[in-house]
């Protein structure tokens, strides 16, 4: 079984700049959250994908957008980068109507914004 | 207001000793309740999951209190391995989606 994978592990932009950070969900998962965690901060909602469909969303611009694919896996967009939204940015993958319990995360992608 | 309030800590206890974390959620219909662990740089991991009687893993010990919007987390017999953020999470779901996390409260181990 494998876990849950992202990708980059690093990774500078300049603002106004965009990024786009990937996600394979862990076998047998169908649901993918993404989080933003900023130094020193714990890791904040960002929305959950299920069935190729945003499935909640928190307080987030719509500047931050996603998609998931039908193998499961994910994509988290940023655009018009802004120097706060440097931050680790976790993903975690679970099965609907499941216990957070379930819930794995993957290793994170550092964003700096310069 | 934050969803989910933690004294940042830092808690810096020796080997052996027991150690109790405070967690304070705004949200009355909050359902699900957990702690989670983070190690430095790493992703967070599930501690435990924290039910209404209580309950317990080993050395750890998870508390509710639904009537004060508290939850606590006592660590008994300190090991070094113990050193971590320890985040209190709360859900407004049973499932696994939209989890609020506190700021965490880091703990180190002195040997």
């Amino acid at each position: 079984e494998t876990g849950v994978t992202q990708s980059p592990t690093h990774l500078i932009k300049t603002r106004g700049q965009q990024v786009t950070l990937r996600c394979s969900s862990q076998s047998g998962h169908n649901t993918v959250s993404w989080y933003q965690q900023a130094l020193g901060q714990g890791p904040q909602f960002i929305f959950q994908y299920y069935r190729e469909e945003e499935n909640g969303r928190g307080n987030f611009p719509p500047r931050f957008s996603g998609l998931q694919f039908p193998n499961y896996s994910s994509e988290l967009n940023v655009n018009a980068l802004e120097l706060d939204d440097s931050a680790l940015y976790l993903c975690a993958s679970s099965l609907i109507h499941s216990g957070a319990n379930v819930l794995t995360f993957g290793a994170g992608s550092r964003l700096t914004v310069l | 207001r934050k969803e989910v309030e933690q004294d940042p800590g830092p808690f810096n206890v020796p080997e052996g000793a027991t150690v109790a974390f405070n967690c304070t959620y705004s949200n009355s219909a909050s359902q699900s309740f957990f702690w989670y662990r983070q190690d430095c740089r790493k992703e967070p991991k599930l501690l435990m999951s924290v039910y209404s009687s209580g309950n317990e893993d080993g050395r750890f010990t998870a508390q509710l209190n639904r009537a004060s919007q508290y939850i606590s987390l006592l660590i008994r017999d300190s090991k070094l391995s113990d050193s971590a953020t320890y985040l209190c999470v709360v859900s407004l779901s049973t499932g696994a989606n939209n989890l609020f996390f506190g700021t965490g409260t880091r703990l180190t181990v002195i040997p």
